[in-house]
């Protein structure tokens, strides 16, 4: 079984452009989650989507938003980058309706110039 | 909402000493406490996890166990060995949903 894939892995944007990374999770898995990695914050966690719906956010500015496609495919995209949104950006998907393992992808590390 | 702590940020040990991690959380309606390890340079990587009906559960060197009246957690890992080198996260969730918020980190080194 494939694991969960994330592109692109690397960018480099600049400040004020916005960005949009995507998710691919494990066949057969409904629910996709979206965690902010930075060494200083830790994990934190962006939102939830569970077929196709926005099931939970968390504490992040309006300029983060995402969705899910009815493959269960997901993006995340933000708008109007600030350097601080310099971060590795993790996906991680799980097959249940309510908590459990979560896999994580590989990552898509942003660097904001 | 939900707070999760974690002690030591930063952890060494001699091979085959025990290594111990601390959490606390503070919504008592969180009910699922995952613990994930991640390596240098990769994905973070579910090691063991306990549901709040269970005290404490076993896989091999790993352990954890949970306290739900003061809300605190713990992984115990045994006969510590160098690859067990990494950084772990404890976690709690939040009702409904993959909602879950995590610890800062600790950074465990086994000095061989």
């Amino acid at each position: 079984k494939a694991g969960v894939t994330q592109t692109p892995r690397y960018l480099i944007k600049t400040r004020g452009q916005q960005v949009t990374l995507s998710c691919s999770p494990i066949s057969g898995h409904r629910s996709v989650s979206w965690y902010q990695q930075t060494p200083g914050q830790g994990l934190q966690f962006l939102f939830e989507y569970f077929s196709e719906t926005q099931r939970n956010k968390g504490n992040f500015p309006g300029r983060f938003s995402g969705r899910q496609f009815s493959n269960s495919r997901s993006e995340m995209n933000v708008s109007t980058l600030e350097l601080g949104d310099s971060a590795l950006y993790l996906c991680a998907s799980n097959g249940l309706a309510g908590a459990g393992e979560l896999f994580f992808g590989e990552g898509s590390r942003l660097t904001v110039l | 909402g939900e707070n999760v702590e974690q002690h030591p940020s930063t952890l060494s040990v001699q091979e085959g000493d025990s290594a111990v991690i601390k959490c606390t959380y503070s919504d008592s309606a969180s009910n699922y406490f995952p613990w994930y390890k991640q390596e240098l340079g990769k994905r973070p990587q579910l090691i063991i996890d306990i549901r709040s009906n269970v005290g404490e559960k076993k896989d091999q060197r790993i352990a954890v166990t949970l306290n739900k009246t003061a809300k605190h957690f713990s992984l115990h890992i045994t006969e510590t060995q160098p690859e067990d080198s990494a950084v772990y996260f404890c976690a709690a969730s939040i009702p409904y949903g993959q909602n879950f918020v995590f610890g800062p980190g600790t950074r465990l080194s086994v000095l061989p």
